[in-house]
C-alpha cells in the first residue's frame, strides 16, 4: 500500500524558512509520477506549490518560484519542501501527494507561521 | 493561471438526494479534472480522475462528467458518510489549480 506522511515543525517564525519532509512507503519515488507538495489555507483555498518528477526535475507554481525549492533523497525516499522568507500568509496545512492527479495524498501537517 | 470556477460552495441535501456540483475552468482542460472528497482532519480523497474515471473503492453513487471547459460531480442517493468538502483539480496544465471547494451539509 503506498502511503505518503509529512512531518516537520508546527510553527516557523516570519523570515524564516519553512521545511517539511515526505517519507513516502510502498512505491519508490524515482520508479515514475511527479511529487507534489500541495497546502491549504485557513478558508479552505488550495494551491498546488510544485512537484519534483522521478527523474528530479522540478517545477514550481510561479506564484512561488522564487521562494520555494523542491528536493529528495533517493536513498530515503523522501522528498522535501523549503519555502524561504514565510510570512504569515503562509499558515496552512501541507500536504504531499503524488501524481498529475494527485490519487496519494499524505495526511497533511498544519504549519503556522507567528513570532 | 487556468481559474476553476467552482459552485456552489455550500450545497444542503437530504438523505437519498441527488447533488451536483460544477466546476468551469478558464480554458479547455481536455477532460483533466479529478475529484476529491474531504473530511475534517483527514487527507483528500481522490474520487474520480480524467473527468468520469473511478478511482478504485468509489461507490458507484458518485459520477463524472464534461469536456471542454465545464465538468460536473453527482452523487447519487446522498448517504451520512458522504457529508464532507468536494474539490476540483485540473492537471492539464501547470500550475495546476483547484477550484474552491463546496461543502456539503445535511439538510
Amino acid at each position: 500500500e503506498i502511503q505518503l506522511q509529512e512531518s516537520g515543525p508546527g510553527l516557523v517564525k516570519p523570515s524564516q524558512s519553512l521545511s517539511l519532509t515526505c517519507s513516502v512507503t510502498g512505491y519508490t519515488i524515482t520508479s515514475g509520477y511527479d511529487w507534489s507538495w500541495i497546502r491549504k489555507f485557513p478558508g479552505n483555498k488550495m494551491e498546488w506549490m510544485g512537484y519534483i518528477s522521478y527523474s528530479g526535475s522540478t517545477n514550481y507554481n510561479p506564484s512561488l518560484k522564487s521562494r520555494i525549492s523542491i528536493t529528495r533523497d533517493t536513498s530515503k525516499n523522501q522528498f522535501f519542501l523549503q519555502l524561504n522568507s514565510v510570512t504569515t500568509e503562509d499558515t496552512a496545512t501541507y500536504y504531499c501527494a503524488r501524481g498529475g492527479g494527485s490519487d496519494y495524498w499524505g495526511q497533511g501537517v498544519m504549519v503556522t507561521v507567528s513570532s | 493561471d487556468i481559474q476553476m470556477t467552482q459552485s456552489p460552495p455550500s450545497l444542503s441535501a437530504s438523505l437519498g438526494d441527488k447533488v451536483t456540483i460544477t466546476c468551469q475552468a478558464s480554458q479547455n482542460i481536455n477532460k483533466y479534472i479529478a475529484w476529491y472528497q474531504q473530511k475534517p482532519g483527514k487527507a483528500p480523497r481522490q474520487l474520480i480522475r480524467y473527468t468520469s474515471t473511478l478511482v478504485s473503492g468509489t461507490p458507484s453513487r458518485f459520477s463524472g462528467s464534461g469536456s471542454g471547459r465545464d465538468y460536473s460531480f453527482s452523487i447519487s442517493n446522498v448517504e451520512s458518510e458522504d457529508i464532507a468538502s468536494y474539490y476540483c483539480l485540473q492537471y492539464d496544465n501547470l500550475p495546476r489549480t483547484f477550484g474552491g471547494g463546496t461543502k456539503l451539509e445535511l439538510k
